[in-house]
């Protein structure tokens, strides 16, 4: 099966700039996740949505990130400004979304790594 | 509060030898626990499951709820098994995974 896909691969910007990611999912999975992988820690989940519904945001920095998943399929996750902090890999992943609690696989995309100079 | 920690961040053995990536979680209720593995230059993947109890390239994981550990082991590593390994949590609700720091583990010739 067709994997998930993300753009671009790299991302380098100036501090303050805006950015942006893309995310097209495996089709038929309901449930798509953005991920923040900092170097030398594990991904982080900023946002999880359910369809075209955000099922959890608490850790997504408001105040400058921002993310929307149109029509249930692809996302999108941009910041603006950026920060030197938010040099990071960013990870999209999905999953089928209708299994049990625990039951679910989670296939993660190839990642976009950013850099905030 | 939901955490997992992974004490070691690089563990090197030698072909052959025995492996264990150590595990421990923070959560109070019925934890859901899973090793994620990702191999050089490839994409972040699932390795298994605690609720299949199964065993994916010899590596076997046990919940010990007592003391809130789930750590991955295999009786003998092989050079391909080098890759970073997490251990994720999946609490209540809606799926969402936490994840631990990650394990290199470096297995030598």
């Amino acid at each position: 099966e067709a994997g998930v896909a993300q753009s671009p691969r790299y991302k380098i910007i100036e501090k303050r700039q805006s950015v942006a990611f893309w995310c097209n999912p495996i089709s038929g999975h309901a449930t798509l996740y953005w991920y923040q992988q900092i170097l030398g820690q594990g991904p982080k989940l900023l946002i999880q949505f359910q369809n075209n519904g955000v099922v959890d945001d608490s850790q997504l920095p408001k105040d400058r990130f921002s993310a929307e998943r149109l029509k249930g399929v692809d996302s999108t996750l941009k910041i603006q400004p950026a920060k030197l902090e938010d040099s990071a890999v960013y990870l999209c992943a999905s999953s089928f979304g209708q299994g049990a609690r625990g039951d679910e696989k989670l296939f993660f995309g190839s990642g976009t790594q950013l850099s905030v100079l | 509060a939901q955490r997992v920690t992974q004490p070691e961040k690089l563990l090197s053995v030698f072909k052959g030898a025995p492996v264990e990536l150590k595990c421990n979680y923070s959560y109070s209720g019925s934890p859901e626990l899973f090793w994620y593995v990702q191999y050089s230059r490839q994409r972040l993947q699932l390795l298994l499951r605690h609720i299949s109890r199964e065993s994916i390239k010899g590596f076997t994981a046990d919940l010990n709820k007592g003391e809130t550990s789930f750590h991955l082991k295999k009786p003998f590593a092989q050079e391909e098994d080098s890759a970073m390994y997490y251990c994720a949590l999946m609490p209540g609700g809606y799926n969402k995974l936490i994840f631990g720091a990650g394990t290199r583990l470096a297995v030598h010739p």
